[in-house]
């Protein structure tokens, strides 16, 4: 059955501290990766997608990494602001698959 | 451009009501999608769409039905709202093609008395 998982399920950090979210998935011939942000009663904010062919992207202080032979995905935050308090979620599309599979996300709350 | 959008944004039923829940996207991509949000359980796919006039069931699709006359619409239709179906519902819509990422809309938080 094709899973993702996200472990932690909520993280807290004191402001400016550099940090990793982790996402773990099934089977590893995925389409792509998308990592998405969540604010508490909003909708979902695209901010990485990595195709199967690439191993990261990066955006700003965002970095996400892309393992296929271990299932894994990392989301690496540099430098975090109470800003970036929220949840993120990791999505994995398969192969031939027309769906994304989410994770539980992780929620994060970096304090000031 | 508006991107996907979602009507209404909240709403409350009786148990027993019906309502449909409409999405519009102006991107015009041929997949759309219904998602439900529960804590704990993730985003679960309802029902999805590859293209107008065609719709297929996802993980959930129990006691939801969807209509997709026109390809920037994806309607969802809850026949008879159940306490089960209290949840934040959100639409999506990619292009099968190339990068084949995927846009949400703001969601409607859907609550059965």
């Amino acid at each position: 059955k094709q899973e993702v998982t996200q472990i932690p399920a909520a993280l807290s950090v004191p402001e400016g501290e550099n940090l990793v979210l982790n996402c773990s998935f099934t089977d590893s011939a995925i389409y792509n990766l998308q990592w998405f942000r969540q604010d508490p009663g909003k909708g979902l904010t695209s901010l990485l997608l990595i195709q199967s062919s690439q191993r990261e992207q990066t955006s700003g202080r965002l970095n996400a990494s892309l393992d296929k032979s271990s299932g894994r995905s990392t989301l690496y935050i540099a430098a975090s602001q109470p800003g970036d308090s929220a949840t993120y979620l990791c999505a994995v599309r398969w192969t031939g698959f027309q769906k994304l599979v989410f994770g539980t996300g992780t929620r994060l709350l970096v304090s000031p | 451009n508006a991107g996907v959008t979602q009507t209404p944004k909240f709403r409350v039923l009786k148990t027993g009501q019906s309502m449909t829940l409409l999405c519009a996207q102006d991107m015009n991509h041929e997949y759309m999608y219904w998602y439900r949000q529960d804590p704990g359980m993730g985003l679960r796919l309802i029902h999805y769409s590859v293209g107008e006039g065609t719709t297929a069931k996802g993980e959930v699709p129990d006691g939801y039905n969807v209509s997709r006359l026109k390809k920037q619409n994806f309607l969802l239709g809850l026949e008879s709202a159940a306490p089960s179906q209290t949840s934040v519902y959100f639409c999506a819509s990619s292009r099968p093609r190339g990068v084949w990422e995927q846009f949400f809309g703001p969601g409607t938080r859907l609550t059965v008395l």
